[in-house]
């Protein structure tokens, strides 16, 4: 079983478009994170939820509005969708919000806006 | 806020050899160290960790090494293989928050 797991793997799209990428992990864990990865593969956090709560909101377009509807869930939807928003997505969780925890990937969303 | 720099970009080694990535960060309170491996077309997974509280820590092939006073730690691969070949990340966080601050990332070339 995928601990994180992530839908579509891959996204193509328009600019302009509407669209969601979601993310769901079976570990139990309370702590769930949006983050982003360009096409130098610099990683940086975007948003961070414990037990459906915002605790982390980098500065993100208001475009992007991360949805926890359980702590077992953490959905990303994007207005509007940029060219610079092409990018690899991926969803974290970890066992809580402490920064000794470890921190679980899934396998990304690559969305490239056309 | 913390910066995390990473060097080097890329290393590319003969199997067998050994390599060495290094990271420094900024903000003296960070007291929490883990390094991630990223296959191709796969998510960051963690290796190894250091807390602050311990200078050195060996898991098999896998070292890392922490100095707190010069605030740079780096992770050791021994006896590499082609598998180890992968982009590596270094990141620092305070233990209070996960907030896990990333180092731009080392591309490991591992040459059979």
């Amino acid at each position: 079983d995928t601990a994180v797991s992530q839908t579509p793997k891959y996204l193509v799209t328009q600019m302009g478009n509407d669209k969601s990428i979601k993310c769901e992990q079976n570990l139990g864990h309370d702590t769930m994170y949006w983050y982003k990865q360009d096409s130098k593969k610099f990683l940086k956090i975007m948003f961070s939820y414990n037990n459906k709560e915002l605790i982390i909101n980098e500065t993100v377009p208001n475009r992007f509005s991360p949805k926890s509807p359980d702590k077992a869930h953490l959905n990303l939807h994007i207005n509007s969708l940029e060219l610079g928003d092409s990018a690899v997505y991926f969803c974290a969780s970890s066992q809580d919000f402490l920064a000794k925890n470890i921190q679980y990937f899934g396998a990304g969303t690559r969305l490239s806006v056309l | 806020g913390e910066n995390v720099e990473q060097h080097p970009s890329t290393l590319s080694v003969q199997e067998g050899d050994s390599a060495v990535i290094k990271c420094t960060y900024s903000d003296s309170a960070s007291n929490y160290f883990p390094w991630y491996k990223q296959e191709l077309g796969k998510g960051p997974q963690l290796i190894i960790d250091i807390r602050s509280n311990v200078g050195e820590k060996k898991d098999q092939r896998i070292a890392v090494t922490l100095n707190k006073t010069a605030k740079h730690f780096s992770l050791h691969i021994t006896e590499t293989q082609p598998e180890d070949s992968a982009v590596y990340f270094c990141a620092a966080s305070k233990g209070s928050q996960g907030n896990l601050i990333f180092g731009k990332g080392t591309k490991l070339s591992v040459k059979p």
